[in-house]
């Protein structure tokens, strides 16, 4: 594997549900974010971690629970969503303390919630 | 708080031309980044091209150029000979230069059809 992984690419799930969306970066980068994207809006940043530690939270509801247990794994915890959270999330990261930080996606989990 | 514009939701361009996508920013900061990222249907974003405020020259890559007017906080992309596969959504995005800025800021994004 290459690059930023994302899994599952798909996803449905009802408002009761619990699940959980995976991010592995294969680039030795030490930083990694969520973001979402909705249909004919800006790309959000929800969560930034650095070195293993969240370092921005941009006020994202509780059902949204990111963890990120070293700096290649990612993990986006999702329980009691609404139907607008039905989005594509995306993963990226990126070598904090880089020139640029240039961030690298990954290709996004599709997500609907009935 | 940082804001980034782009006015042309949909463009389009003939196979071999050259199409140029707007991109607008509002900063009060006097260091910071710019960039151009391509999301195909298969929906991986990839960075295109990258400026930094402080530098005068427009960046480069291959078919693909900016024209970076910092004054008027302007950011354009310019694809000369355009081909099918840059048929994607483009985003325009804008990072401040301080360390601990993570935040990119993006553009609602401006879809780019190429007409065979």
């Amino acid at each position: 594997e290459t690059g930023v992984t994302q899994t599952p690419r798909h996803l449905v799930m009802g408002m009761t549900n619990k699940k959980s969306l995976k991010c592995e970066q294969h680039l030795g980068h030490n930083a990694m974010y969520w973001y979402k994207q909705s249909a004919k809006k800006p790309l959000e940043l929800m969560f930034v971690y650095s070195l293993e530690e969240r370092v921005e939270n941009n006020s994202v509801p509780s059902r949204f629970s990111p963890e990120c247990p070293n700096s290649s794994h990612l993990f986006l915890h999702l329980h009691t969503l609404q139907p607008e959270d039905s989005a594509l999330y995306l993963c990226a990261s990126s070598q904090d303390q880089g020139i640029y930080n240039e961030q690298f996606f990954g290709p996004g989990t599709r997500l609907t919630v009935l | 708080a940082q804001t980034v514009t782009q006015s042309q939701p949909e463009m389009s361009v003939q196979e071999a031309e050259t199409v140029t996508l707007s991109c607008t920013y509002d900063t009060s900061e006097s260091d910071y980044y710019l960039f151009w990222y391509k999301q195909p249907p298969s929906r991986q974003m990839i960075l295109v091209i990258r400026q930094e405020a402080y530098k005068q020259q427009n960046a480069t890559e291959n078919r693909f150029s900016v024209n970076f007017q910092k004054a008027a906080k302007s950011f354009s992309l310019k694809i000369s000979d355009s081909q099918l596969g840059d048929a994607a959504m483009y985003f325009c995005a804008y990072r401040d230069s301080g360390a601990g800025s993570y935040q990119l800021t993006f553009g609602k994004g401006t879809k780019l059809s190429v007409i065979p």
